[in-house]
């Protein structure tokens, strides 16, 4: 069955410095990619998408590429702040029939220091 | 628009108790999703419905775990007899017909 694998936490960074976290899936056909962000108390938000290979999803300064070839879909921002410090989800969608709700990954906590 | 509106947003109870967690879609989303988080497990999918009618509920742990929807406002979970190791978060998602899930605050679920 479909599957996703994002890098384990807490991630701990400086304001400012480079985050990328990973996330590779297992699935069939060519499914559709998100990443979503919890902060604390709160639900799950939609980040990011895309929905076919090659895609860039971008928002509020993060950005993550749909690359097949490597089953892959790496979150990335270049300056992160205090206000990013929260749980991201990297999630996909299937492409085949029934496959409505998304798999999600564990979560990876993100936790940025001043 | 409110969003995905949960209730209650905490429950603490008694093992044996029946728990009801409700959701109110989105207005128009005719997908409707409930999720459970814990830290071991991370997010499962429980159970899903398009336009009123379960779809899957593969997710569903065992036979004390009901859900319905009666209609397209309106959803429950219900557990019963509730046992501690059901404490989790409990969302309730939604999306319209081809399009991105949007979220609930969730309810937080204890039980002693």
């Amino acid at each position: 069955g479909d599957s996703v694998t994002q890098m384990e936490g807490p991630v701990t960074l400086s304001e400012e410095a480079f985050l990328t976290i990973n996330c590779t899936y297992t699935a069939t056909g060519y499914p559709s990619l998100f990443w979503y962000v919890q902060y604390p108390g709160e639900g799950l938000q939609l980040l990011l998408k895309a929905t076919k290979a090659d895609d860039k999803g971008s928002n509020k300064g993060f950005e993550a590429t749909y690359r097949k070839e490597t089953t892959s879909f790496h979150l990335e921002k270049g300056s992160v702040q205090v206000s990013d410090s929260a749980v991201y989800f990297c999630a996909l969608r299937g492409s085949g029939g029934g496959a409505d709700g998304l798999t999600f990954g564990k979560g990876t906590h993100l936790i940025i220091q001043p | 628009d409110a969003g995905v509106i949960q209730s209650p947003r905490h429950e603490v109870t008694e093992m044996g108790q029946e728990v009801t967690l409700r959701c109110k879609p989105i207005s128009g989303h005719n997908s409707l999703f409930w999720y459970r988080q814990t830290m071991m497990r991370g997010l499962e999918l429980l159970i899903y419905f398009n336009n009123n009618v379960p779809i899957d509920d593969s997710g569903m742990p065992e036979d004390r775990f009901s859900a319905k929807m009666p209609n397209a406002s309106f959803s429950t979970l219900k557990i019963q007899p509730s046992e501690p190791r059901d404490s989790a978060v409990y969302f309730c998602a939604s999306r319209p017909p081809a399009n991105v899930l949007t979220f609930g605050a969730g309810s937080r679920l204890t039980v002693l």
